[in-house]
């Protein structure tokens, strides 16, 4: 069965960090492009930054650009999401997916973070 | 970076046909024929309904279906039923930019 696994999420105080884990297993990890996503409480999707199959090329949306940092661990099956500098508007629940192609499939159960003050 | 453009709110009877538009611009949906469809129930991740505009994943009920016109996308639903309640979004490509996707504004729809 195809599953993928977020963990990390928390509470943290703005200007704070977290990292992200999404543990992938039922297909070959190493042969998708990864994706972040997230969503704002009682919002909508909004994608937030993919990664190649060997982490040689990753893509960002201009909201997180300096401050997220996507990587991979093709030999460990997981994905990971660094976060600094975070700030209130970050708070949402954050999916990580696979791409199959231009589209992502599956998605893991989300992880819901909290930036508060 | 804009949102793909959809309707808040859409509904139907049981049994009855709806279509969820999504517009976009030459840069994502009228650029590509990358556009693909999410269903999303409360509390629970995103599913994947339709990719690549016209194309059903295996599982997905044949009453769901997309297609393109131009800058707009559309998800039709046709003999609603109760459990198509929820939340559908839609997403594209966008080329030359590097937010390489855009999800749409999402929307609710209601099975009266």
């Amino acid at each position: 069965e195809v599953q993928l696994v977020e963990s990390g999420g928390g509470l943290v105080q703005p200007g704070g960090s977290l990292r992200l884990s999404c543990a992938a297993s039922g297909f070959t990890f190493s042969s998708n492009w990864m994706s972040w996503v997230r969503q704002a409480p009682g919002k909508g999707l909004e994608w937030v930054a993919n990664i190649k199959q060997d982490g040689s090329e990753m893509y960002y949306v201009d909201s997180v650009k300096g401050r997220f940092t996507i990587s991979r661990d093709n030999a460990k099956n997981s994905l990971y999401l660094q976060m600094n500098s975070l700030r209130a508007e970050d708070t949402a629940v954050y999916y990580c997916a696979t791409e199959g192609g231009h589209w992502f499939d599956p998605w893991g159960q989300g992880t819901l973070v909290t930036v508060f003050s | 970076q804009s949102a793909l453009t959809q309707p808040a709110s859409v509904s139907g009877s049981p049994g009855q046909s709806i279509t969820i538009s999504c517009t976009g611009t030459s840069s994502d949906v009228g650029g590509h024929n990358y556009v693909s469809w999410y269903q999303q129930h409360p509390g629970k991740a995103p599913k994947l309904m339709i990719y690549d505009v016209t194309n059903r994943p295996s599982g997905v009920s044949n009453r769901f279906s997309g297609s393109k016109s131009g800058n707009t996308a559309s998800l039709t639903i046709s003999g609603l039923q109760a459990e198509d309640e929820a939340d559908y979004y839609c997403s594209s490509y966008r080329s030359r930019s590097t937010t390489l996707y855009v999800f749409g504004t999402g929307t609710k729809v209601t099975v009266l």
